[in-house]
């Protein structure tokens, strides 16, 4: 298993601010992914963060927008830059294991609003 | 890319009924499917999966079948609880076993249980 912190867990921001949210885990995995999930939705992956390289960007997101670091095998920040009421929402980080077991594991996900 | 479908958003059952939630996918080349619940407020966790292998696997209350050929799954829940009540997405992934893959995971539009005592 992994256990995945995550922080913050929630946050109101101003709008044009941007927030950095950071995700640890408690052992090393390849690849770390970034999903957003908009009140009563799915969850939409934004990004896959592979360390050592720049991050997978689905479509519709964009560096820019959500740039990603990714400094070693066990911790990531995605940050939500210049801030609009539309990117209220809730960020989760997500790891996946492979051993004994195929299983994602995600953190407890960061709340945001945007006034 | 890969697209799953999921039906029915929203679902209410009995104490003791039985659920079904039906998903599809579009890639053919999908292998893995796993099943998630999400109580309010709660992340995400894994319930059950199933791999292409395989046609129907079962933990305990919960079951999923798997049919290929028209590329949907389905998750069974017997003897419903109310503390089954929760959100349930299904998701579909192309697990590969050599490095430098990336198995990203597809949700579906997520299934509102409702189980009532």
């Amino acid at each position: 298993s992994a256990v995945i912190s995550q922080k913050p867990s929630r946050d109101i921001c101003q709008r044009g601010t941007s927030l950095t949210i950071q995700c640890q885990v408690d052992s090393q995995v390849t690849m770390m992914f970034w999903y957003r999930q908009q009140p009563g939705q799915s969850l939409t992956l934004i990004a896959t963060a592979n360390q050592g390289s720049e991050a997978t960007y689905e479509s519709g997101f964009v560096i820019d927008k959500f740039p990603i670091s990714r400094p070693n095998l066990t911790f990531s920040t995605l940050t939500v830059s210049n801030m609009s009421p539309e990117d209220s929402s809730i960020y989760l980080c997500s790891v996946e294991t492979k051993f004994p077991n195929t299983e994602a594991f995600f953190g407890q996900g960061t709340r945001l609003t945007v006034v | 890319g890969e697209n799953v479908e999921q039906h029915p958003s929203t679902l209410s059952v009995q104490e003791g009924d039985s659920a079904v939630i039906k998903c599809t996918y579009s890639d053919s080349a999908s292998n893995y499917f796993p099943w998630y619940k999400q109580e309010l407020g709660k992340r995400p966790q894994l319930i059950i999966d199933i791999r292409s292998n395989v046609g129907e696997k079962k933990d305990q209350r919960i079951a999923v079948t798997l049919n290929k050929t028209a590329k949907h799954f389905s998750l069974h829940i017997t003897e419903t609880q109310p503390e089954d009540s929760a959100v349930y997405f299904c998701a579909a992934s192309l697990l590969k076993n050599y490095g430098g893959a990336t198995n990203k995971l597809i949700f579906g539009t997520g299934t509102l249980l409702a189980v009532q005592p």
